[in-house]
């Protein structure tokens, strides 16, 4: 069974910053491309960023190009992302998801973990 | 790169059929044949139930189908039932700088 779980969400002042982990098993991790969604509190979905099975190719939406990271590490199951001068804005459950199998494209995601809240504020 | 555009709402009653659109571009969902669509319950985490365009993944019901049309991706639920109340959003590739993009969202209710 497909398994994502989140964590390290939490509270953060603006201008703060906080690094989100998914822990993945159930599938091989290596082999597939993985993203980042997320979803402001009553509103819809927002593609973040997305990373290819072997780290080659790196995305991320616009809104949050030069403060965010995503990188994975294939011999623990595990994706990251680094979220640096955060602002209001930002505050969101965070999903980590999984994309297609061997693409370097987001064309659809196929398992969603739970989320993790984060939320930026003084 | 905006949200694809869907509309706020649509409803039915138990058994009948509804349609929910999703407008783009030539850029994203008239381009590409990556148009997918998602099911959420509240507080729960979204569930792949389309991809590329017309693809039901293992676990979605029969009852829902996609398709697109130029610019417009649809998808259809056959025999709506209590279950199917959720929020809907279309996503699909694009050839902006954000390479993945969501629609606005709309939410189904079953009268």
């Amino acid at each position: 069974e497909v398994q994502l779980v989140e964590s390290g969400g939490g509270l953060v002042k603006p201008g703060g910053s906080l690094r989100l982990s998914c822990a993945a098993s159930g599938f091989t991790f290596s082999s597939y491309s993985m993203n980042w969604v997320r979803q402001a509190p009553g509103k819809g979905l927002e593609w973040v960023s997305s990373i290819s099975s072997s780290s080659s190719y790196i995305y991320y939406a616009d809104s949050v190009k030069g403060r965010f990271t995503i990188s994975r590490d294939n011999a623990k199951n595990s994706l990251y992302l680094q979220m640096n001068s955060l602002r209001a804005e930002d505050t969101a459950v965070y999903y980590c998801a999984r994309g297609p199998l061997g693409t370097t494209l987001t064309t659809y995601v196929d398992y969603w973990g739970q989320g993790t809240l984060v939320t930026v504020s003084s | 790169q905006s949200a694809l555009t869907q509309p706020a709402s649509v409803s039915g009653s138990p058994g009948q059929s509804i349609t929910i659109s999703c407008t783009g571009t030539s850029s994203d969902v008239g381009g590409y044949n990556y148009v997918s669509w998602y099911q959420q319950h509240p507080g729960k985490a979204p569930k792949l139930m389309i991809y590329d365009v017309s693809n039901r993944p293992s676990g979605a019901s029969n009852r829902f189908s996609g398709s697109k049309s130029g610019n417009t991706a649809s998808l259809t639920i056959s025999g709506l039932q209590a279950e199917d109340e959720a929020d809907y959003y279309c996503s699909s590739y694009t050839s902006s700088s954000t390479p993945y993009v969501f629609g606005t969202g709309t939410k189904v209710t079953v009268l």
